[in-house]
């Protein structure tokens, strides 16, 4: 499972985009990379996942490098709410681990 | 029905106590999990069971049991804990098809340990 660095925190402005980077860069070619929230002493929440392609949903946009040594998580308009523990993580196996790492604390700010 | 159900929410045991932690899930998924989080830490990973077998086991103390009755329950009998145990006990699960492996989370037992 690959090795991920994300900046320990982050501060957004309430109403606009929070985009939180993510380094991977020994990620293997079948890796996927999973972006989890947690707020405050609940369980972490699924975002998003991709392989090779951006991809987006309701939540969020994935924006994932070429060479896939990195990756962005967007959030468009970031609310209050958003404020959690941002984790980005790199796996492959179903039915394996997710090795969490210390995530990006974002704070949005009115 | 897309939620992960953990009981109790609170747990509060003494050393020599025997409790357990409930899980649930009605997704169809066949894979399920126990992590633990300490205060201010990320999930750990504690077990695995894969189509109610366990698969990956973290080199967990004997004290924790895990156990897998179905395919939607997963359990994990304490027993002989000690202070240090007091953590965030979460439940997870996932298919095991399609390729990808997002798990998805319910909210925690957090347990104390006197």
């Amino acid at each position: 499972d690959a090795k991920t660095t994300q900046p320990p925190s982050m501060d957004c402005a309430e109403g606009r985009a929070a985009n939180l980077p993510c380094n991977h860069s020994t990620i293997s070619g079948n890796e996927y990379v999973y972006w989890y929230r947690q707020i405050h002493s609940q369980g972490p929440q699924y975002i998003i996942h991709g392989l090779k392609n951006n991809e987006t949903n309701e939540m969020a946009s994935l924006i994932i490098t070429e060479d896939r040594k990195s990756s962005t998580l967007i959030l468009p308009h970031a609310t209050l709410r958003d404020t959690a523990v941002y984790y980005c993580i790199g796996s492959y196996n179903q039915g394996g681990k997710l090795i969490f790492g210390q995530g990006t604390e974002l704070s949005v700010k009115p | 029905d897309t939620e992960v159900t953990q009981t109790p929410k609170h747990l509060v045991m003494g050393m020599t106590n025997k409790k357990s932690l409930k899980c649930e899930q009605h997704m169809g998924h066949r894979a399920m999990y126990w992590y633990k989080q300490k205060a201010k830490k990320p999930p750990e990973l504690m077990f695995v069971y894969s189509y109610e077998k366990l698969s990956i086991n973290e080199s967990v103390p004997s004290r924790f049991s895990p156990e897998c009755p179905n395919s939607s329950l997963l359990n994990l009998h304490l027993h002989a804990l000690q202070p240090e145990d007091s953590a965030l006990y979460l439940c997870a699960s996932s298919r095991l098809s399609g390729g990808s492996n997002e798990q998805f989370f319910g909210p925690g037992t957090r347990l104390t340990v006197l």
